[in-house]
């Protein structure tokens, strides 16, 4: 069935330093991956997502890119910040609103 | 413009009940979604909801059951209530159209803790 992996489960860094989240989807007709931040106690918000005629996609101090043929998808931050901590949620979807979400990475960052 | 709202925010049940959560698009939004979120699982995909009609489900037993109305607010209903369906339930609305795809905004769950 549809399933998305996603590693690491918790991360750690330290402000400034970079932190790469990893995701693996079975799906192959999934054709959008979005990435939500939950911060505790908040609902989901969308930060940046990617749909599959696209490689890459940037904002900011955020990046996202997606290899289709390995089904893998990762979520880059550079110059991490302490209200960058939370947790992070990948999901894989196709052309209706159903997402399949990862098991979640909370990302915290050390002043 | 307003947000998704969920209702109640916070429920206690005992075994065996039924509770009814209810979910309001922003406006303008046709689609719903539902999932539920534990410690661990992340969020699981329970049913979506366009015009009315159930268009996807996800793998959760009969007891979850929703529906939509005409003026795209959605209620989904858990019957005969376990304890393992303690967690916090999040509705998720997008703008939506058939064979398109857009950004779904969460509401701020509702919490619902069965005993």
């Amino acid at each position: 069935g549809e399933n998305v992996e996603q590693h690491p489960s918790t991360l750690s860094v330290q402000e400034g330093d970079s932190a790469v989240i990893k995701c693996t989807y079975s799906d192959s007709a999934s054709n959008y991956f979005p990435w939500y931040k939950q911060e505790l106690g908040k609902r989901p918000q969308l930060i940046i997502d990617i749909r599959s005629n696209v490689g890459e996609k940037k904002d900011q101090r955020i990046a996202v890119t997606l290899n289709k043929t390995a089904k893998h998808f990762s979520l880059h931050i550079t110059e991490t910040q302490p209200e960058d901590s939370a947790v992070y949620f990948c999901a894989a979807g196709s052309n209706t609103d159903k997402l399949i979400f990862g098991t979640g990475t909370r990302l915290q960052v050390f002043p | 413009k307003a947000g998704v709202t969920q209702t109640p925010r916070y429920l206690i049940k005992t075994r065996g009940q039924q509770v009814t959560l209810s979910c309001s698009p922003i406006s303008g939004h046709r689609s719903v979604s539902w999932y539920q979120q534990t410690p661990g699982q992340g969020l699981q995909f329970l049913f979506e909801y366009f015009s009315e009609t159930q268009r996807n489900k996800g793998n959760f037993p009969g007891r979850f059951s929703g529906r939509q109305f005409s003026n795209s607010r959605s209620e989904m209903n858990v019957s005969t209530l376990e304890l393992g369906d303690s967690a916090l339930y999040l509705c998720a609305s997008s703008r939506s159209g058939r064979n398109s795809y857009n950004e779904q905004f969460f509401g701020p769950g509702t919490r619902l803790t069965v005993l």
